[in-house]
């Protein structure tokens, strides 16, 4: 079936650990989105990427970092610098940057520091 | 940049219809989606709308002002299962498909 993946379902980091959160999609969707939930909250963008080999910051940014070498997969890596990491994190994508298609979404990955 | 208001929760009956709003400001517009939320889970696609109106799928409709800057979500003859958060998102007209998502309404469904 075709979808979104997201790996690991719960992620716990220690203190000044680097840790990656997966997310692979065989949906062969151009553009693909990471975002951060917290509690209550709505969803605020990390990274996007709308093509292979580039990527762009979202409004929070800092202390995360991403890759895009295939199309399939968006990697998020949770740096040591991102004091606050726990949270709900949830990938996405659509089959081109423009148009009306909605974003689908991946299970998510929950993130806790020990 | 984009503000996006909702109220932080609602409550009805099952059966009763309801009505969650959204309103927005934004430095530009290119189309409004709802998503529905449960707990620990991912968001679903609900609806889209880009042109003033109401849009109907089964027992979900929504509708835009893009003048008013407003939409609401309409749920008709609700159920238990529709007990989640929903969650109204902004895309501008930007180069990428990127959402600007309010802060979510959370809906209680009672007996």
């Amino acid at each position: 079936d075709g979808g979104i993946t997201q790996s690991p379902k719960y992620l716990f980091r220690k203190e000044g650990q680097n840790v990656t959160l997966s997310c692979e999609q065989n949906l062969n969707h151009d553009a693909m989105y990471w975002y951060r939930q917290d509690p209550g909250q709505g969803l605020r963008l990390i990274y996007y990427s709308q093509i292979v080999n580039d990527f762009q910051k979202g409004d929070i940014a800092e202390g995360y970092s991403v890759s895009r070498e295939k199309k399939e997969s968006f990697p998020l890596t949770v740096t040591s610098a991102q004091k606050n990491p726990t949270a709900f994190y949830l990938c996405a994508s659509t089959p081109t940057s423009r148009g009306a298609e909605t974003q689908y979404f991946g299970p998510g990955t929950r993130l806790l520091v020990l | 940049g984009q503000n996006i208001d909702q109220p932080t929760e609602m409550t009805a009956t099952e059966g009763a219809i309801v009505q969650i709003n959204c309103t927005y400001q934004t430095s530009g517009f290119n189309g409004l989606f709802w998503y529905q939320q449960h707990a620990g889970e991912a968001p679903t696609f609900l609806s889209y709308n880009v042109l003033d109106g109401l849009e109907e799928k089964g027992r979900f409709s929504s509708f835009l002002s893009r003048s008013k800057g407003y939409s609401y979500l309409l749920l008709k003859e609700l159920q238990m299962k529709d007990s989640a958060s929903y969650l109204c998102a902004v895309r501008n007209t930007g180069t990428a498909s990127k959402l600007t998502f309010g802060t979510g309404t959370r809906l209680q469904v009672t007996l």
